[in-house]
C-alpha cells in the first residue's frame, strides 16, 4: 500500500497546455508539498499545503497552482506549460513540526515539447 | 535563502573504499535529514541528526552533525556497489517556517564492484 502516491508518473505534453499532476497521501500527515528537481538533481521546494492552507509559496511562476480538496490530497495544476517546465516534480507528505520526516512519492516525470 | 552546500557533487570508488561526503551551511539548523534518491524513486530518508556533536550510526553509514548544527557529514565505510545513489542533506530551518526543508544540491555516488 504505496505511503504517497502521484500521478501520472510520466507525461508527455505540447507547450502551451494545461496538465494536472495528482498526489495522495495515507499516512495521517497534516502537511504536503510539491518540489521539483531540475536536470542536475537540485530538489527545490514549489509549495506547502498544511491543514488546507498554503504556508510556503516560492517564487514559482503563478501558472503553477496546487489545490488541496482534503488533507490527503494535494494536485498541482500547471497553464500555458513551457519548455523549461520539464523536470521531475515530487509530491511529499509529513507531519508540521520540526525535524520531521518527509516521505516522497515516486515523482512525475514532465516532458514539454 | 539558506543554502546547503554538497561536496563532492559526484564521486566514483572502488568497491571496500571509504568515502565521506560534507553538508556546510553558514545557517543554523535545528536538524538535518540525510535521504538517499534512487533512479526513477522519490529520496528515502536515511537518518535525522538533531543535537549538536551528534553521531548515529546506520550499519556502515556514520552520520555526523556539527557542533554548531550549520554542517553534517556522511562517512560510508566499505562502500558497496548497493550504495549506489544520489545523496541528499536536508535542513529543517532554525527558527523560520516549521515543515519546510531545504535540500542541498546532492552528491551522486557510484560504487564499482
Amino acid at each position: 500500500d504505496t505511503a504517497v502516491s502521484q500521478t501520472p508518473k510520466y507525461l508527455v505534453t505540447q507547450m502551451g497546455n494545461d496538465k494536472s499532476i495528482k498526489c495522495e497521501q495515507n499516512l495521517g500527515h497534516d502537511t504536503m508539498y510539491w518540489y521539483k528537481q531540475d536536470s542536475k538533481k537540485f530538489l527545490k521546494i514549489m509549495f506547502s499545503y498544511n491543514n488546507k492552507e498554503l504556508i510556503i509559496n516560492e517564487t514559482v511562476p503563478n501558472r503553477f497552482s496546487p489545490k488541496s480538496p482534503d488533507k490527503a490530497h494535494l494536485n498541482l495544476h500547471i497553464n500555458s506549460l513551457e519548455l523549461g517546465d520539464s523536470a521531475v516534480y515530487f509530491c511529499a507528505s509529513s507531519f508540521w513540526g520540526g525535524n520531521t520526516e518527509a516521505f516522497f512519492g515516486q515523482g512525475t516525470r514532465l516532458t514539454v515539447v | 535563502t539558506q543554502l546547503l552546500e554538497q561536496s563532492p557533487q559526484f564521486l566514483s570508488i572502488q568497491e571496500g573504499e571509504n568515502l565521506t561526503v560534507y553538508c556546510n551551511s553558514s545557517s543554523v539548523f535545528s536538524s538535518l535529514q540525510w535521504y538517499r534518491q534512487e533512479p526513477g524513486e522519490g529520496p528515502v530518508l536515511l537518518v535525522t541528526v538533531v543535537t549538536g556533536g551528534e553521531v548515529k550510526k546506520l550499519k556502515r553509514l556514520t552520520f555526523q552533525f556539527g557542533d554548531a548544527r550549520k554542517d553534517s557529514s556522511l562517512h560510508i565505510t566499505a562502500a558497496q556497489p548497493g550504495d549506489t545513489g544520489l545523496y541528499l542533506c536536508a535542513g529543517v530551518h532554525y527558527g523560520g517556517s516549521q515543515g519546510n526543508l531545504i535540500f542541498g544540491k546532492g552528491t551522486k555516488l557510484s560504487v564499482k564492484p
